[in-house]
């Protein structure tokens, strides 16, 4: 049981190129979260996904598409990268959309050039 | 506007006194609320709830408190030790927003042996 598992861990980019942040979860867990944390800050929501099929913006989605490709996957998509979008990424997911826990993925580190 | 404050950014306390970290909320309809603890290179971790029909939740060395009037919570750790040395983030949500969480910045808790 691996829980939450997200690639790369490490990723350097140039402004403009794009990019595909995985993240996959083995909990059957409905919903799925994508978060950035800037240093000195909290998570901020970039997208959800409350069940398989749904996907809703957060509180930052701009710059950014995800897809929910089945129960397990959820993908954070940079179609441009911008400088500004240099961050650590979490995925989460939780059971379902009650108040209970979410469960982090490790993060991936993006640096935006 | 931000909804979920944690005002202090670090706080550094002796091994074997008491740790307090406080959190501040503005939104009203929240009434779920939690706590993680982040290790350097590591997603969050889940520590603690409790949930707006309680004032007090305990978990051996951990409490937390709320208080709703104040839109307060915090969370005591008795008595700390090195290893309680991370990152801690409160979180807040509500159930008619998708189950969604709204983070603090985060407090640095070091304890010093």
């Amino acid at each position: 049981n691996a829980g939450v598992t997200q690639t790369p861990k490490f990723q350097v980019l140039k402004t403009g190129q794009s990019m595909t942040l995985q993240c996959a979860q083995d909990m059957n867990h409905n919903s799925m979260y994508w978060y950035r944390q800037d240093p000195g800050m909290g998570l901020r929501l970039i997208y959800y996904s409350a069940s398989e099929g749904t996907t809703d913006k957060g509180e930052v989605p701009n710059g950014y598409n995800v897809s929910r490709l089945n129960k397990r996957e959820f993908s954070l998509r940079l179609e441009s990268a911008a400088p500004s979008q240099t961050s650590v990424y979490f995925c989460a997911s939780k059971p379902g959309q009650s108040t209970d826990t979410q469960y982090f993925g490790p993060g991936t580190r993006l640096t935006v050039l | 506007d931000q909804q979920v404050k944690q005002n202090s950014p670090s706080l550094s306390v002796q091994e074997g006194r008491i740790s307090i970290l406080n959190c501040d909320y503005t939104n009203s309809m929240f009434d779920y609320f939690l706590w993680y603890k982040k290790y350097p290179a590591e997603g969050p971790t889940f520590l603690i709830s409790i949930s707006s029909i309680k004032d007090k939740n305990e978990d051996g060395r951990f409490t937390v408190f709320l208080n709703k009037s104040a839109k307060h919570l915090s969370r005591h750790i008795v008595p700390s030790q090195p290893g309680d040395s991370a990152v801690y983030f409160c979180a807040a949500s509500d159930d008619t927003n998708a189950g969604k969480s709204t983070f603090g910045d985060g407090t640095t808790l070091t304890v010093k042996p």
